[in-house]
């Protein structure tokens, strides 16, 4: 069974731009999270979404936007990048959500903002 | 409120001994999962092992297990028989009622020959 896959794997954007990463969960997987990974912050929590809905959301600013299609694949949004936005996104998969159910994660996109 | 606190930042071992990583956590949630995760430099997040709140023995993969002492609030990895492979930043992670995954700030292990 293929993995959690994420498009692109390296992204450069400017300040002021805007970006769209992808992500595609294990075949079967409905819930897809997005976590934000610097070195400064650590890895935090963005948002979750479960057959296209959001159930969870993390402490972003609404410049953070996310959503889901009918076939599970994901995709996130950042507007006006700021160059604290530079980090490594990962996108983690599992079959259902619930504490108990392992998060699968993708191999990341890391974003520059120059 | 949910916290994850790994006391160490870096552990070294030689081949083939075992190591111990340290996770303690905290939470109010009666149900919970606690997830240790492997990150090389490549950037790649690696499910290792999985242990429940409510799991009466410790979990054990292969040449990882967790030392599971619910009453001390701790969930240590215990990495046996240790391999240069296995040099990479590792992750604890907790998922409770919020279903979200709270990690701690992570250990860097480093096996040398």
């Amino acid at each position: 069974k293929a993995g959690v896959t994420q498009t692109p794997r390296y992204l450069i954007k400017t300040r002021g731009q805007q970006v769209t990463l992808s992500c595609s969960p294990i075949s079967g997987h409905r819930s897809v999270s997005w976590y934000q990974q610097t070195p400064g912050q650590g890895l935090q929590f963005l948002f979750e979404y479960f057959s296209e809905t959001q159930r969870n959301k993390g402490n972003f600013p609404g410049r953070f936007s996310g959503r889901q299609f009918s076939n599970s694949r994901s995709e996130m949004n950042v507007s006006t990048l700021e160059l604290g936005d530079s980090a490594l996104y990962l996108c983690a998969s599992s079959s259902i959500s619930s504490g108990s159910e392992t998060q699968y994660f993708g191999p990341g996109t890391r974003l520059l903002v120059l | 409120a949910q916290k994850i606190t790994q006391t160490q930042p870096g552990m070294f071992v030689q081949e083939k001994e075992a190591v111990t990583l340290d996770c303690t956590y905290d939470t109010s949630d009666p149900s919970y999962g606690l997830f240790w995760y492997k990150q090389p430099s490549s950037g790649e997040m690696i499910f290792l092992i999985y242990q429940g709140s409510y799991d009466q023995q410790n979990a054990t993969e292969g040449r990882y297990s967790l030392n599971f002492q619910k009453a001390r609030k701790s969930a240590n990895l215990v990495i046996s028989a240790s391999q240069l492979g296995d040099s990479a930043m590792y992750f604890c992670a907790m998922r409770g009622n919020t279903d979200k995954l709270i990690f701690g700030t992570g250990t860097r292990l480093q096996v040398f020959p």
